[in-house]
């Protein structure tokens, strides 16, 4: 099964605007949540993460608000570059650590001019 | 920078053959794993390691084995090759540094593998 769900599957955002992506998790023991970005022909590298104990990371134009209630989180990317199209995985962890994470299925962003 | 390498970009196998994916680190990370990236599936967690000679299964390792002689090198092996399991597959290794928020997986390029 599916435990961290992601969406949407692709998304296209104008130059300059807000691309969010959501992920909900269920399983509660997880408590380290980051997000990678991958471009083609390349491994995800490591964009931004949280720890639950916090509600919101900013990090530049990258955002993570979390919702512990709702077991929720989402990336928000602000004034929105070409340069950021590119497919996007949130994660979880239930070892406070970046071992064992388990992927949402990706976003693939598309920025246009 | 830190550097995983994956010994082939693109490979094509045979069913039924024995496949082994090679991936080496240059930046003496204990961990290490190998995850597989399938389109609406996203990255699945095969096999990892903590150490030279240890490993552990992560969510899919059925039909897939590991070795770890050397603390740069970890091998995916597919004993069997089968259709099913066509795929990318991301070699990644970490450290940690004491601090989780700042842990993170170095991912290699990926071998995409097809079986015919």
């Amino acid at each position: 099964q599916q435990q961290v769900k992601q969406s949407p599957q692709s998304l296209i955002v104008q130059k300059g605007g807000i691309s969010i992506i959501n992920c909900a998790y269920e399983n509660t023991a997880f408590d380290y949540f980051p997000w990678y970005q991958q471009f083609p022909g390349k491994g995800p590298a490591l964009l931004i993460a949280i720890r639950p104990d916090v509600s919101e990371k900013k990090e530049g134009r990258f955002t993570i608000s979390f919702n512990k209630s709702a077991k929720q989180f989402s990336l928000h990317i602000m004034d929105s570059q070409p340069g950021d199209s590119a497919t996007y995985f949130c994660a979880a962890s239930d070892t406070g650590t970046a071992s064992k994470l388990t992927f949402g299925t990706g976003t693939r962003l598309q920025v246009t001019l | 920078d830190v550097k995983v390498t994956q010994s082939s970009r693109y490979l094509v196998k045979r069913t039924g053959e024995k496949v082994f994916l090679e991936c080496v680190q240059d930046m003496d990370h204990e961990n290490m794993f190998w995850y597989r990236q399938d389109p609406g599936l996203g990255l699945r967690l095969i096999y990892f390691s903590y150490d030279v000679k240890m490993k552990e299964k992560g969510d899919i390792p059925e039909g897939y084995s590991v070795s770890r002689e050397k603390k740069e090198r970890f091998s995916l092996i597919l004993e069997s090759a089968s259709t099913n399991q066509t795929s990318m597959y991301l070699c990644a290794s970490s450290f940690n540094p004491g601090e989780v928020l700042k842990e993170k997986l170095f991912f290699g390029s990926g071998t995409q593998l097809s079986v015919l």
